[in-house]
């Protein structure tokens, strides 16, 4: 079966570093997303990769392995807006999109 | 600003009475998805528009209906809600659902339907 693993919950400190890790077992692969879900809200794009290595955005960055079937989300200088759930989603062969189940981040003064 | 708007974004309902959640976009995308997300859950897909071309997932119950009469407008009608069926209901688009390019195929989430069933 197709299977994406994260933690369900996470809390780091404002100003600090966290990152959320996404295993997946999915049949192929045609690219991860990582999106952002604040509490009874929709979710909304944050990242996108399908080569293997980095991509930065601003105070986010997002890794992939994809030999590894690793990826994991970055967040610097967190701020207490980051509190949210965090959900990693990978597009498989049929381009169908393959959901984890979120880590919940909580950010504590 | 282009966008997807859901209405209600609240919706209470007794067992078993129809309810109907709608959808708009103002993005042109061609796709439009229904998910269904439960508390601390990962959204489940119901189903999706490939333009006019309308798929079911194989575990959506017969329960849910939806309709696309044009590109900008989908519907989720719940013809006999249980108890079971209370979550949120979130409407998303996308440019396009086969051969990822850059761009392609991330999702934009309207805000959501509350749905409770008393």
């Amino acid at each position: 079966g197709q299977n994406i693993d994260q933690p369900t919950e996470m809390t780091a400190t404002e100003g600090a570093i966290v990152q959320i890790n996404c295993t997946y077992q999915t049949s192929g692969f045609n690219g991860l997303f990582w999106y952002q879900q604040h509490a009874g809200e929709a979710p909304t794009f944050l990242s996108y990769n399908v080569l293997d290595g980095l991509e930065e955005k601003g105070r986010f960055s997002s890794f992939l392995s994809r030999s590894k079937g690793y990826s994991y989300l970055l967040l610097k200088e967190l701020q207490m807006k980051d509190s949210a759930s965090y959900l990693c989603a990978v597009m498989d062969s049929n381009y169908q999109l393959i959901w984890g189940a979120g880590t919940k981040l909580i950010i504590k003064p | 600003d282009a966008m997807v708007i859901q209405n209600p974004r609240y919706q209470v309902t007794q067992f078993g009475k129809p309810v109907t959640l709608s959808c708009s976009q103002t993005l042109n995308h061609n796709v439009m998805y229904w998910y269904q997300q439960k508390s601390s859950q990962a959204p489940k897909l119901l189903f999706h528009y490939y333009d006019k071309d309308f798929n079911n997932e194989a575990d959506t119950p017969d329960n849910f209906q939806s309709r696309r009469p044009n590109t900008s407008f989908c519907f989720l009608d719940i013809r006999s809600p249980g108890l079971g069926d209370a979550a949120m209901y979130l409407c998303a688009t996308s440019r396009e659902a086969q051969g990822a390019t850059s761009g392609a195929n991330v999702l934009t989430f309207g805000a959501g339907s509350r749905l409770t069933v008393l």
